[in-house]
């Protein structure tokens, strides 16, 4: 069974620029959640999607936005990136993100913002 | 908001030692998990504890849940060079939260 995929690996973007990073969970699971992990904070919520939903929201400006597709893919976006939006962008995934389930966490993709 | 407190920070230690890591909060949860991260991947699920006073064990490592429901650690006995990595707490009040994450313990395995 293939793991969580997560495009691209790497990216370097400008200030001011947007981004949209991309997701595949593992197949079955429904449930995708992203983290933004950072040396000085470390890894802190996004969202979670689970239908096509979002089920769950954390702490974050609106420019972070996402979505997720009838496949259970999902895409995050930033807009208007700042040189603080640099960080491990990790997705993970989960059967149904319920109770006593286990999240499987991708590779990540790390964003360079100059 | 909700806050974990995991120390140490980081630790160096001798191969073969063991070694010990915990994690507090002020709220309650009602799961920990121990995760661990290897550089350039993205991190894996060591223990996962759903009941106060709980003691689980996989292979060296073993976890507790603390009777309180605000702290847990993480023992790993006789350490090797794999050991090496990121090890990272997780909190989840109820099945609805998002889960919340320690700073991390940076483990060192000094040759």
């Amino acid at each position: 069974k293939a793991g969580v995929t997560q495009t691209p690996r790497y990216l370097i973007k400008t200030r001011g620029q947007q981004v949209t990073l991309s997701c595949s969970p593992i197949s079955g699971h429904r449930s995708v959640s992203w983290y933004q992990q950072t040396p000085g904070q470390g890894l802190q919520f996004l969202f979670e999607y689970f239908s096509e939903t979002q089920r769950n929201k954390g702490n974050f400006p609106g420019r972070f936005s996402g979505r997720q597709f009838s496949n259970s893919r999902s895409e995050m976006n930033v807009s208007t990136l700042e040189l603080g939006d640099s960080a491990l962008y990790l997705c993970a995934s989960s059967l149904k993100g319920r109770g006593q389930e286990t999240q499987y966490f991708g590779p990540g993709t790390r964003l360079l913002v100059l | 908001g909700q806050q974990l407190n995991q120390s140490p920070q980081s630790m160096f230690i001798q191969e073969g030692e063991d070694v010990s890591m915990n994690c507090t909060s002020s709220s309650i949860f009602n799961t920990w998990l121990w995760y661990k991260q290897d550089p350039g991947e993205g991190p894996v699920l060591l223990i996962a504890l759903y009941k106060a006073g709980e003691l689980t064990s996989n292979g060296r490592l073993t976890a507790q849940f603390g009777i309180t429901r605000k702290d847990s650690f993480l023992n790993i006995s006789a350490s090797i060079p794999s050991d090496v990595g990121i090890y990272f707490c997780a909190g989840q009040g109820s099945r609805d939260d998002k889960i919340i994450f320690g700073k991390g313990t940076r483990l060192h395995i000094l040759p």
